[in-house]
């Protein structure tokens, strides 16, 4: 069974914090995506990754970094958390060869920043 | 990337077949059509996808007109455990030599009623 796991379901962090949200799959998919999910904006891409060590910006990269150090693992990293990053964040992975848009998601991590 | 509509709620009574429509009129001879599930607090999962005529797997059909500027995702005899969100996407991640930015929108939300 295909999976993509992240690191917590949920995360409570203070404003100022870095915060590292690991996202792994275990299926060789060159692709890798971060979203963030708020309630009536559906969900936006933050980063993506089709390649190790590669990234491109998304729609919403600002006040976000990502790593991607090995092929199965895409970071997410808040330089100094804001109340504003409080969200929803979801992985998700893809195979370079597959068409349209199916990608595998991950159950998401609930990040709180107070 | 095409832009797409799709309603913003439906309901149904359980048993009853849904039909999900959304509107793609600028969609692009490479671009497949893409549509996925989720429940709250869970990442999407992929249904079903197609490029034209008409698609059935065990989870749902989709049907795609000639001109494709439109498709409608079939749920048949739904259940109070098909109350979700429902996203339709217009794309190829695969296609025109590079990637396109995915964009979920805010999907249509179905509520079975007992």
């Amino acid at each position: 069974d295909v999976k993509v796991t992240q690191s917590s379901r949920y995360l409570v962090k203070r404003t100022g914090e870095k915060v590292f949200l690991e996202c792994v799959q275990d299926m060789d998919h060159e692709n890798m995506f971060w979203y963030r999910q708020d309630p009536g904006l559906g969900l936006r891409l933050i980063y993506f990754s089709y390649d190790v060590k590669m990234k491109e910006k998304g729609d919403i990269p600002e006040g976000y970094s990502v790593s991607r150090e090995k092929k199965e693992r895409f970071s997410l990293i808040l330089e100094s958390a804001s109340t504003n990053q409080t969200s929803m964040y979801l992985c998700a992975s893809s195979s370079s060869g597959t068409r349209g848009y199916e990608q595998f998601f991950g159950p998401g991590t609930r990040l709180t920043v107070l | 990337l095409a832009k797409t509509t799709q309603p913003i709620s439906m309901d149904s009574y359980e048993g009853q077949e849904v039909n999900i429509t959304c509107s793609h009129n600028n969609i692009a001879t490479n671009d497949y059509i893409t549509w996925y599930q989720q429940f709250p607090s869970q990442g999407p999962r992929f249904i079903i996808q197609g490029y034209k005529t008409k698609v059935t797997n065990e989870v749902a059909s989709l049907f795609i007109p000639a001109d494709r500027k439109s498709s409608t995702l079939s749920l048949p005899r739904v259940s109070l455990s098909d109350t979700a969100v429902y996203y339709c996407l217009v794309g190829d991640l695969a296609g025109s030599g590079g990637y396109q930015k995915v964009t979920f929108g805010t999907g249509t939300k179905l509520q079975v009623i007992p």
